[in-house]
């Protein structure tokens, strides 16, 4: 069993609608979560981290973690073309999903 | 604040040969990490150091690998001898402590032939 999966996608939203990503995880004991960006051929950058249960807002972007279900999820509101790009979770620092990529049609 | 750099950008070595990938992390940054992402696979977690020691190798996947971090400031991964599976991208990232946020490098492009 890995250690965190994301659905690989692609999910496609048109531009403006909410883009809704999904990790599972399997370590209980988890406390710390990541959310990054890549873009193609590029590096992971940081967009959200969130430590406790329920939600951290952070301008369009939304983190939900749920401890019980061993699930943390990232919001995308008013989705732009800009933000097509690879996303990542990443649980206990180091342990890396596949990512899901996202891709917003204009 | 100048972020996390890799060097090289891009190896390009024959199988057999040695090719040694180095990190600066971000001043401050006592926590570095390397990784690893083969094509089409998730970023693998590699090793951790806190300062120069090494916290946690167990994502090292064999002997052919060696990371060093003397002083505690840049890092080198070192692959010797190089096999056909170990071409990826590697990266590098630094945080302020563990758990926390981490930053990462470009990465280095290793292709071996």
């Amino acid at each position: 069993q890995k250690e965190v999966e994301q659905n690989s996608g692609p999910l496609s939203v048109p531009e403006g609608a909410i883009a809704s990503l999904n990790c599972t995880y399997s370590d209980r004991g988890s406390q710390s979560f990541f959310w990054y960006r890549q873009y193609s051929g590029k590096s992971p950058e940081l967009i959200m981290f969130i430590y406790s249960n329920g939600d951290k807002e952070d301008g369009r972007f939304t983190a939900q973690l749920n401890k019980a279900s061993q699930y943390v999820s990232l919001l995308i509101r008013d989705s732009q073309p800009s933000d097509s790009a690879t996303y990542l979770c990443a649980v206990k620092g180091f342990y890396f999903g596949s990512g899901t990529k996202l891709n917003v049609k204009p | 604040e100048a972020g996390v750099t890799q060097f090289p950008s891009h190896s390009v070595i024959e199988k057999g040969q040695t090719v040694t990938l180095r990190c600066d992390p971000i001043s401050g940054h006592d926590n570095l990490y390397w990784y690893r992402r083969v094509m089409g696979k998730e970023i693998k977690f590699l090793l951790h150091f806190v300062k120069e020691s090494k916290q946690d190798e167990s994502g090292m996947p064999n002997n052919r690998f060696l990371a060093e971090r003397t002083g505690g400031t840049y890092s080198t991964l070192k692959v010797q001898p190089a096999e056909l599976e170990d071409s990826g991208v590697y990266f590098c990232a630094s945080s302020h402590g563990h758990n926390q946020p981490q930053h990462f490098g470009d990465g280095t492009r290793l292709s071996i032939l």
